[in-house]
């Protein structure tokens, strides 16, 4: 067990430019979350997938923001046109399947964005 | 809309005694609830969580508390120790999503 990973870790971006981050969830894990966070908020959810089915997405999310989890394994998340606002740390959660809770999620480290 | 708050952005112990923490929530519906211990450059490690059938649940030296009526939610540690120092969040569980609070930052003193 490996725990979940994310790439980069840090990734610094001229405004306008399109940037992808990827993570890999604990091997097993079915369902996986994308979180933001910004200073001194806690995380903020952006999509949940189970398996490779795009589930839950927040209403507060941009349409420049998406997601993918082929195969449902690895999953990416894309922003285009970055805005300096989108500056933040993106966090990958994963959990193992459940039929009810306890709806504990395993993170991984997170990338931060800045928008230059 | 908050649909968590952690009212107090940090809390200063000593060694050896208990840590409180506190965390409210808005919506009668959540059925979990959960605590994540976050330290500098890490993601959150979940700690404890608690389901909304219940009212209390402990593991070790952590202990959570749901009052339902007063949509109230606090972690309980004890004995605190130097490494518990850390930001905590509440988490919130409904459906497919996750609502956290603010968090706390708690600092055990030696």
């Amino acid at each position: 067990d490996t725990g979940v990973s994310q790439n980069p870790r840090h990734k610094i971006t001229k405004r306008g430019q399109n940037v992808t981050f990827r993570c890999d969830p604990i091997s097993e894990h079915n369902r996986l979350y994308w979180y933001r966070q910004t200073l001194g908020q806690g995380p903020e959810f952006l999509t949940y997938f189970q398996n490779e089915a795009q589930l839950e997405k927040s209403r507060l999310l941009s349409d420049r923001f998406s997601a993918e989890r082929p195969k449902g394994s690895f999953s990416t998340l894309e922003i285009q046109r970055t805005e300096q606002g989108d500056s933040a740390m993106y966090l990958c959660a994963s959990s193992p399947p459940t039929s009810g809770g306890p709806y504990e999620q395993y993170f991984g480290p997170g990338t931060r964005l800045t928008v230059t | 809309d908050q649909q968590v708050k952690q009212n107090s952005p940090s809390l200063s112990v000593q060694e050896g005694r208990i840590s409180i923490l506190n965390c409210d929530y808005t919506n009668s519906m959540f059925d979990y609830f959960l605590w994540y211990k976050k330290y500098p450059a890490e993601g959150p490690t979940f700690l404890i969580s608690i389901s909304s059938i219940k009212d209390k649940n402990e593991d070790g030296r952590f202990t959570v508390f749901l009052n339902k009526s007063a949509k109230h939610l606090s972690l309980h540690i004890v004995p605190s120790q130097p490494g518990d120092s850390a930001v905590y969040f509440c988490a919130v569980h409904l459906g497919n999503q996750f609502y956290f609070g603010t968090g706390t930052s708690l600092t055990v003193i030696p």
